[in-house]
């Protein structure tokens, strides 16, 4: 079962920041926040991870609360091709569970 | 970032034959991979893990003896439903989870582009 709870959609402005919550209370110390996204009959989409320390690349921020409970994907600028489902994932490495996910729909 | 690929991308077959799919880190060593099946509207979900050179491990409710996994080399791993049946037909990925570096292991899971299975 998934360990997270995230919201079932969200939109977004085009060009506009995009913030998507996660909820992960039950976070153990040693599992890691990863974020993927999933674009219509593909696979999942690496985006970002973190362990405790906010993390930045080129495509996305992520914000992790200092108690671990929950973060932030910002997606700074969010474009049509950012229209997605977006996925956020607690994980040791050992297995990744999907929950429902968030779907993100940028509007122009 | 790495690169996971999956053959074929799609494939058709006849009830009752069985259908080998193929799961390939391309640039990386990859200690652990993972299958998932995905029906429309729906989330992933988990159905095994497998190491390299060992057993897979299946979530309960997976047949192991129906959905073969074989995990022989670093760099590939392969899926086969054996008899399949319509109610197989579905969207399977796998990811893998690039290896060791430098003495720790890996903590970045790349997916695959997924494969339709449409068992007729």
């Amino acid at each position: 079962d998934a360990k997270t709870t995230q919201p079932p959609s969200m939109d977004c402005a085009e060009g506009r920041a995009a913030n998507l919550p996660c909820n992960h209370s039950t976070i153990s110390g040693n599992e890691y926040v990863y974020w993927y996204r999933q674009i219509h009959s593909q696979g999942p989409q690496y985006i970002i991870h973190g362990l405790k320390n906010n993390e930045t690349n080129e495509m996305a921020s992520l914000i992790i609360t200092e108690d671990r409970k929950s973060s932030t994907l910002i997606l700074p600028h969010a474009t049509l091709r950012d229209t997605a489902v977006y996925y956020c994932i607690v994980s040791n490495n050992n297995d990744m569970r999907f929950g429902a996910g968030t779907r993100l729909t940028v509007k122009p | 970032g790495a690169v996971v690929s999956q053959h074929p991308s799609w494939v058709i077959c006849k009830s009752g034959t069985s259908v080998k799919i193929e799961c390939r880190s391309l640039d990386f060593q990859a200690t652990t991979m993972f299958w998932y099946r995905q029906f429309p509207k729906q989330s992933l979900m988990l159905m095994a893990t497998s190491n390299e050179g060992s057993k897979a491990t299946y979530e309960q409710g997976v047949e192991k003896d129906k959905f073969l996994i074989n995990h022989a080399s670093l760099t590939l791993s392969t899926l086969t439903v054996t008899s399949a049946h319509p109610e197989d037909s579905s969207f399977y990925i796998c990811s893998a989870r690039d290896g060791v570096r430098g003495g720790v292991p890996g903590n970045t899971i790349y997916f695959g582009e997924g494969s339709w299975l449409t068992v007729v």
